[in-house]
C-alpha cells in the first residue's frame, strides 16, 4: 500500500462526455503526476502539479486538464471523450528529497469510453 | 531523459536470483536510474534507484556499472509474487515529474 488512493475504480462513459477522476496523495507529498496507460503499453506522462500549479506536461491535448488542491489532492478532467481515451489512469504522488524523487502510484482508474 | 533498453521477457525459477539488465548508454551525469515494477492491472511500484553507487534495500539490489551505461536489478530470492513487468527509467535533471516508461521486461517466475 502506497497511501495513494484513486476514485472511482472503474468508469464507463460515452464518446463526447466529460469525466473527472480523483486522486488523494500520500501524506506529506506536495507533487502529483498523472499518467495514461493503454492496454499493453507502459504509462504515458500527462502532466504534473506542484503546489497547485501545473509545472510539466506531456504530449496530451488541452482537453486533458487538472487541478491540485491545498491539501494536495488532485483531479484529472477529460473533456469531449474519444474512444482512444479508454485506458488505465494513474496518479502518483511524490516529494523531492535530497536530489531523488520517488513517485508512489495509486491503483488507477479504469476508464472505458463507448 | 536518456533512453533505456531492456529485454522484452525473462524467466526465473522460484527461489533463485533474478537478474534484470538495463542499458542506458546515453545517461547524463545528473540522471538517476530508477526501477519500478507493475503487477497485472495494478499501479507501478517503486523498487529502488541509484546514481552511481550500488544500492540495496529490502526488495532488491541495484548494480550500476562504473561508466553508468548499464545496470542490473537483482531480486535475490524470486517468488511467484515477483512476476511482473519491470521498468528501468533514467530520470533527473529538468525532467520534473516525467517518468518515461518503455516497454519494460516481463519477468515470469516459475515454481
Amino acid at each position: 500500500e502506497t497511501g495513494v488512493t484513486q476514485s472511482p475504480t472503474h468508469l464507463i462513459k460515452t464518446r463526447g462526455q466529460q469525466v473527472t477522476l480523483r486522486c488523494s496523495s500520500q501524506s506529506g507529498h506536495n507533487t502529483v503526476s498523472w499518467y495514461q496507460q493503454a492496454l499493453g503499453q507502459g504509462p504515458q506522462f500527462i502532466f504534473q502539479y506542484y503546489r497547485e500549479e501545473e509545472n510539466g506536461r506531456g504530449n496530451f491535448p488541452p482537453r486533458f486538464s487538472g487541478l491540485q488542491f491545498p491539501n494536495y489532492s488532485s483531479e484529472l478532467n477529460v473533456n469531449a471523450l474519444e474512444l482512444d481515451d479508454s485506458a488505465l489512469y494513474l496518479c502518483a504522488s511524490s516529494v523531492w528529497s535530497g536530489g531523488s524523487y520517488e513517485q508512489y502510484f495509486g491503483p488507477g482508474t479504469r476508464l472505458t469510453v463507448t | 531523459d536518456a533512453k533505456t533498453t531492456q529485454p522484452p521477457s525473462m524467466d526465473c525459477a522460484e527461489g533463485r536470483a533474478a537478474n534484470l539488465p538495463c542499458n542506458h548508454s546515453t545517461i547524463s551525469g545528473n540522471e538517476y536510474v530508477y526501477w519500478y515494477r507493475q503487477i497485472h492491472s495494478q499501479g507501478p511500484q517503486y523498487i529502488i534507484h541509484g546514481l552511481k553507487n550500488n544500492e540495496t534495500n529490502e526488495m532488491a539490489s541495484l548494480i550500476i556499472t562504473e561508466d553508468r551505461k548499464s545496470s542490473t536489478l537483482i531480486l535475490p530470492h524470486a517468488t511467484l509474487r515477483d512476476t511482473a513487468v519491470y521498468y528501468c527509467i533514467a530520470f533527473g535533471g529538468t525532467s520534473y515529474g516525467k517518468l518515461t516508461f518503455g516497454q519494460g521486461t516481463i519477468l515470469t517466475v516459475h515454481p
